[in-house]
C-alpha cells in the first residue's frame, strides 16, 4: 500500500457520459497530480495541484477538469466521453517535487 | 513533443546478466532524472534517481548514469533477476519550485529469463 488511495479501480462507461475519479493522497503529502495512460503513451502529465490550488497544467483536454478539496484528496472529472479517453488514470503525491507516490490508478473503459 | 524518449518498447535478458535500460532527453534544463518501475495493475514506484550535477548514483543492483552532454541516461541492473521483470519508466524533473512536474517516457518492458 503506497499510500494513495484511488477509487474505483475499474470503471466502464458509456461514450457522451461523465465520470469522476477519486484521489486521496498520503497523509502531509500537499501536491496531487494526475496522469493518463493510454496505450503506447507512457504517463501523460494531466494536472497538478497544490494544497487546493492548481500549479501546472499538462496535456489535459477541456472535457476534464479536476479540483483538490480542503481535505487535499482531489478529483478528476471527465465528461462527455469518447472512446480514446480509454485508458488507465493515474494520481501521485509528493512533498518534494521529485518524490513522486503513486496510487494503483483507475482503469476506465469507455464502450 | 517527447522531452523524455524511451526508444526501445521493450528489453529481453537473461537470468543473472545485465540489463541496460537507456533513456535519452531533449530539455537542457531538466536538473533530476528519476526511474520508476511498475508491475501489472500496480502504480508505478520510484526505484532510484540521479541529480544533474552527478554521473553516477549506485543502490544495490541498480545503477543509472547519467551523461549530460550526450543528454542521456541508463539504468544497470546486475545482476538482473526474475523478479525485475516489468515495465521501467524513464522520468525528467525541471525544479520550478511548487510547479515542478515529472515529464516522463513510454517506457520499456524487461523480461528476465530464468
Amino acid at each position: 500500500d503506497s499510500g494513495v488511495t484511488q477509487t474505483p479501480k475499474h470503471l466502464i462507461t458509456a461514450t457522451g457520459q461523465r465520470v469522476t475519479l477519486r484521489c486521496s493522497p498520503r497523509s502531509g503529502d500537499l501536491s496531487v497530480y494526475w496522469y493518463q495512460q493510454s496505450l503506447d503513451q507512457g504517463l501523460q502529465f494531466l494536472i497538478q495541484y497544490y494544497n487546493g490550488e492548481e500549479r501546472a497544467k499538462g496535456n489535459i483536454l477541456e472535457r476534464f477538469s479536476a479540483q483538490q478539496f480542503p481535505d487535499l484528496h482531489s478529483e478528476l472529472n471527465l465528461s462527455s466521453l469518447e472512446l480514446g479517453d480509454s485508458a488507465l488514470y493515474f494520481c501521485a503525491s509528493s512533498v518534494t517535487p521529485w518524490g513522486y507516490t503513486f496510487g494503483s490508478g483507475t482503469r476506465l473503459t469507455v464502450v | 513533443d517527447q522531452q523524455v524518449k524511451q526508444n526501445s518498447p521493450s528489453l529481453s535478458v537473461q537470468e543473472g546478466r545485465i540489463s541496460i535500460l537507456n533513456c535519452d532527453y531533449t530539455n537542457s534544463m531538466f536538473d533530476y532524472f528519476l526511474w520508476y518501475k511498475k508491475y501489472p495493475a500496480e502504480g508505478p514506484t520510484f526505484l532510484i534517481s540521479i541529480s544533474s550535477i552527478k554521473d553516477k548514483n549506485e543502490d544495490g543492483r541498480f545503477t543509472v548514469f547519467l551523461n549530460k552532454s550526450a543528454k542521456h541516461l541508463s539504468l544497470h541492473i546486475v545482476p538482473s533477476q526474475p523478479g525485475d521483470s516489468a515495465v521501467y519508466f524513464c522520468a525528467a524533473s525541471l525544479y520550478t519550485g511548487a510547479n515542478s512536474k515529472l515529464t516522463f517516457g513510454k517506457g520499456i518492458t524487461l523480461s528476465v529469463r530464468p
